[in-house]
């Protein structure tokens, strides 16, 4: 079974700009959580979508946005770039149906804004 | 904000050496699991607790879950270099987001 993938896994931008990157889960898995991580700040929760609508949201600016298609990709999109966005954006799947059901997790996607 | 404090923030060992990583917080969660991440990959799955007071065993990783579930704390027994990485805790809520810890960085000198 194919793991989580995304793409790109590098990405070079500039403040103002925006991005979208994308992920596509487990096949099966109906829930894509999206995380940013920072040396900083570590680890923190953007949002989880299941089933097309987004289920949960963490505490980031309205800059940072997601959707998920029918086929449960999900991309997300950080509008009007700020250089303290530069970070490892990594998504996690999951069946998203129980609690504390493994969330897998894919490599992330490197961005640097200059 | 629930925050996820882990301690030690970097460590270096000797291969068979014992270690132990902990992970506190002033709040309460559900569940909490731990990951081990490498360079260049996403976090992977270690293990997942939900009772307070719980003890898991993987193989020379043992999971400790605290009794009033505030707190966790990772043992592993005679290092091997293959375990160098960053070892994350996860507070769960019940909801499918987690909050992550700051992270334990350990390198397992051969």
């Amino acid at each position: 079974k194919a793991g989580v993938t995304q793409t790109p896994r590098y990405l070079i931008k500039t403040r103002g700009q925006q991005v979208t990157l994308s992920c596509s889960p487990i096949s099966g898995h109906r829930s894509v959580s999206w995380y940013q991580q920072t040396p900083g700040q570590g680890l923190q929760f953007l949002f989880e979508y299941f089933s097309e609508t987004q289920r949960n949201k963490g505490n980031f600016p309205g800059r940072f946005s997601g959707r998920q298609f029918s086929n449960s990709r999900s991309e997300m999109n950080v509008s009007t770039l700020e250089l303290g966005d530069s970070a490892l954006y990594l998504c996690a799947s999951s069946l998203g149906t129980i609690r504390l059901e493994t969330q897998y997790f894919g490599p992330g996607t490197r961005l640097l804004v200059l | 904000t629930q925050l996820l404090e882990q301690s030690p923030q970097f460590l270096s060992i000797q291969e068979g050496e014992n270690l132990t990583v902990y992970c506190n917080s002033s709040s309460v969660f559900s569940s909490l699991q731990w990951y081990r991440q490498e360079p260049g990959e996403g976090p992977v799955l270690l293990v997942t607790v939900v009772t307070g007071g719980e003890v898991k065993k993987l193989k020379r990783l043992t999971f400790q879950f605290g009794d009033a579930r505030k707190d966790s704390s990772l043992h592993i027994t005679a290092a091997q270099p293959g375990d160098t990485g960053l070892y994350l805790c996860a507070g769960g809520t019940g909801a499918n987001n987690l909050f992550f810890g700051t992270g334990t960085r350990l390198t397992v000198i051969p």
